[in-house]
Formats: C-alpha cells, sequence, structure tokens
C-alpha cells in the first residue's frame, strides 16, 4: 500500500460548475477524512467518516457540498455550483480506529481553482 | 471546541541554528501528530506524540499532556527544514483539529 492516494491533483473549473474529487484510503483504514486549506491557514475540517457512515459534518460545508464513501473503502466530495470562494486545496486523511496508535496519513491533496 | 494555538508563528533561522516550535491546546485529547507541509502542500508525518518524548534524527518532539502542550525541536537546521509546521489533536470529538501552523524559513 503505498498511501492515501488523491485524484485529481489539480482542478481547475468555471464558476457555477459541479466538480468531484476523489480519495483512496490506505487499506485497512476504517476513519476518513475531509480537509480543506486556503493560502496562509491550517486546514478545516469539513466531515468524517467511520467506515461508511458519515458521522460528523462541519458548519462549513454547505449544501452544495457533499460526499460519500458508499463501501467503506474509498470516497468522493462533490462541490455543486461552484464558487470562487471554493478555490482551496482539498486534502484527505486516514486512520485506523479501535487501535493503540490512531496516527492519521494524509494524501498529496487536490488543488481547486475556480475561475 | 478544542482550540490549538502555535508560537511563534514565523522563524527565521540561519543553517545550523537549533530552534523549537510550541503547540498550546486548551483540553484533553487522545492524541497530537506534527506535521511539515511541504512546498506542494502534502502533509508530512513528523511525530505521533500523545505523551512522552520521541526522536527522530534532528529532530524531536515533547508532550506534557497533563499541561496541555507539546514542542517541537529542530537542531543543525538545514534550508531544507523550511516550510509550515503544523500541531492537531485528536480529542473527544474524534476529528483533529489543526493550529495555525509556525512558518519556518532557514537561510544558507
Amino acid at each position: 500500500d503505498t498511501g492515501v492516494s488523491q485524484n485529481p491533483r489539480h482542478k481547475i473549473t468555471k464558476r457555477g460548475q459541479n466538480v468531484t474529487f476523489r480519495c483512496d484510503p490506505i487499506s485497512e483504514h476504517n476513519r476518513l477524512y475531509w480537509y480543506r486549506q486556503t493560502l496562509g491557514q491550517g486546514p478545516e475540517f469539513l466531515t468524517y467518516f467511520q467506515n461508511e457512515a458519515q458521522l460528523e459534518k462541519s458548519r462549513l460545508l454547505s449544501d452544495r457540498f457533499s460526499a460519500e464513501r458508499p463501501k467503506g473503502s474509498f470516497s468522493t466530495l462533490e462541490i455543486q455550483r461552484t464558487e470562487q470562494g471554493d478555490s482551496a486545496m482539498y486534502l484527505c486523511a486516514s486512520s485506523l480506529l479501535y487501535s493503540m496508535n490512531t496516527e492519521a496519513f494524509f494524501g498529496q491533496g487536490t488543488r481547486l481553482t475556480v475561475v | 471546541g478544542i482550540q490549538v494555538e502555535q508560537s511563534p508563528p514565523d522563524l527565521i533561522l540561519q543553517e545550523g541554528a537549533n530552534s523549537t516550535l510550541r503547540c498550546n491546546f486548551s483540553d484533553s485529547v487522545n492524541n497530537l501528530q506534527w506535521f511539515h507541509q511541504n512546498p506542494w502542500g502534502q502533509l508530512i508525518n513528523l511525530f505521533y506524540i500523545p505523551s512522552g518524548t520521541k526522536q527522530n534524527g534532528r529532530l524531536s518532539a515533547t508532550t506534557v499532556a497533563t499541561e496541555r502542550y507539546s514542542l517541537l525541536y529542530i537542531s543543525s537546521s538545514q534550508t531544507t527544514d523550511s516550510g509550515v509546521y503544523f500541531c492537531a489533536v485528536l480529542g473527544a470529538t474524534n476529528k483533529l483539529i489543526f493550529g495555525t501552523g509556525t512558518l519556518l524559513a532557514v537561510q544558507p
């Protein structure tokens, strides 16, 4: 296993378009997180899954954002009707719950630019 | 929710100097991690350190959970150490909360 993988690495889209990002976690990890990071800021929590269940969503996650993890493996994050304020780095992380070690590992991120 | 503060916000060093970065958190935590964010934006794991002291080469970290702080030590700094350092804590809500980061610039 080569770690957490995110695709695409970069996405440029026109305002109003829909975009979807994919995250493939480390295979045995049952917890998956999505974060958003804007320039000069630390990563901000968006949502997380435990297996296929979405357990928490941040207030940052407007109704234009939706995330799924259908079989408890990979996850997708969709943004509908993109706005310029959605431009950011979107980061995915995974970890193993119910373990003595809950260390989280991050993917390379997807950088979104809305023009 | 848990508040995580890092200091200093910015740090400029000459190559070869030592530095200490601090992370304070406002409540009990189950996990604390230190990350280095590379120029391409990826978060590189440095330490998983809910308590105690660990060392990895020129880097070491200490977490005193009862006093709610962690320290990251960088010795004999190199230009490749430049970048942003984040601490992140896992609290009772089971989500990682990040600090504001320390921007380190190591000059040759």
